[in-house]
């Protein structure tokens, strides 16, 4: 079945940069997400990687994908205090499917 | 604006009650879901509707029922027959072509 894993906690400095790693398993997984939650909310993606693309870069936000290891990473650059939350990992075999996310990765951002 | 809009946002429940969680949207998404999540689990997939008059189970659809009579709507009835409801329930919404919006979401509890 389809699996998907996380470290369930980082704590970086501000200013520092993160980086939250992501393994899966389904080799057919086509779309690869990383969400964000803030405290008591609803979940905003914040970017999303094609399996057949390496990298893609959105701002501060680096998103690494190693399809023969089946590894995702998010890093994030230049952390700031109110990037803490929980970032979820997700993946899908197709745009318009259901997701099966990993149980999510707390981020603590101290000053 | 558009969006997706959960309410109410905290709900109380007796033991032996069904509750209704609502679930709205003016996306114009073909596709709404149902998630529930629990600390230290991630998100688990409740239903699924891929279009109006039709939804489909997902993960763990034990005890929860769900009706998509309209686009927009996409209710979700947690009946007595779920033993342990206590949780954060998230709704979803996506079209082909588009990523998942997802509500702000309702905390139950059980009292």
């Amino acid at each position: 079945g389809e699996d998907v894993e996380q470290s369930l906690f980082l704590s970086v400095r501000e200013g520092d940069s993160s980086v939250i790693n992501c393994t899966y398993t389904d080799s057919s997984s086509t779309y690869l997400y990383w969400y964000k939650q803030e405290p008591g909310a609803g979940l905003q993606l914040l970017t999303y990687i094609f399996s057949n693309m390496d990298m893609k870069q959105d701002q501060r936000l680096t998103v690494l994908l190693n399809k023969k290891d089946k590894h995702l990473s998010l890093r994030i650059a230049d952390t700031q205090t109110g990037d803490s939350a929980i970032y979820f990992c997700a993946e899908s075999i197709a745009r318009y499917s259901t997701l099966t996310f990993g149980k999510g990765t707390m981020l603590l951002v101290s000053p | 604006d558009g969006g997706i809009t959960q309410s109410p946002k905290y709900l109380f429940r007796k033991e032996g009650q069904n509750v209704t969680l609502s679930c709205e949207q003016n996306l114009n998404h073909d596709a709404m879901y149902w998630y529930r999540q629990d600390p230290g689990q991630g998100l688990r997939l409740i239903y699924y509707s891929q279009i109006v008059n039709d939804f489909q189970k997902g993960d763990i659809a034990e005890g929860y029922s769900v009706s998509r009579e309209k686009k927009e709507s996409f209710p979700l009835t947690v009946t007595s027959a779920q033993k342990n409801p206590t949780a954060f329930y998230l709704c979803a919404s996506d079209r082909a072509g588009t990523e998942a919006f997802f509500g702000q979401g309702t905390r139950l509890t059980v009292v």
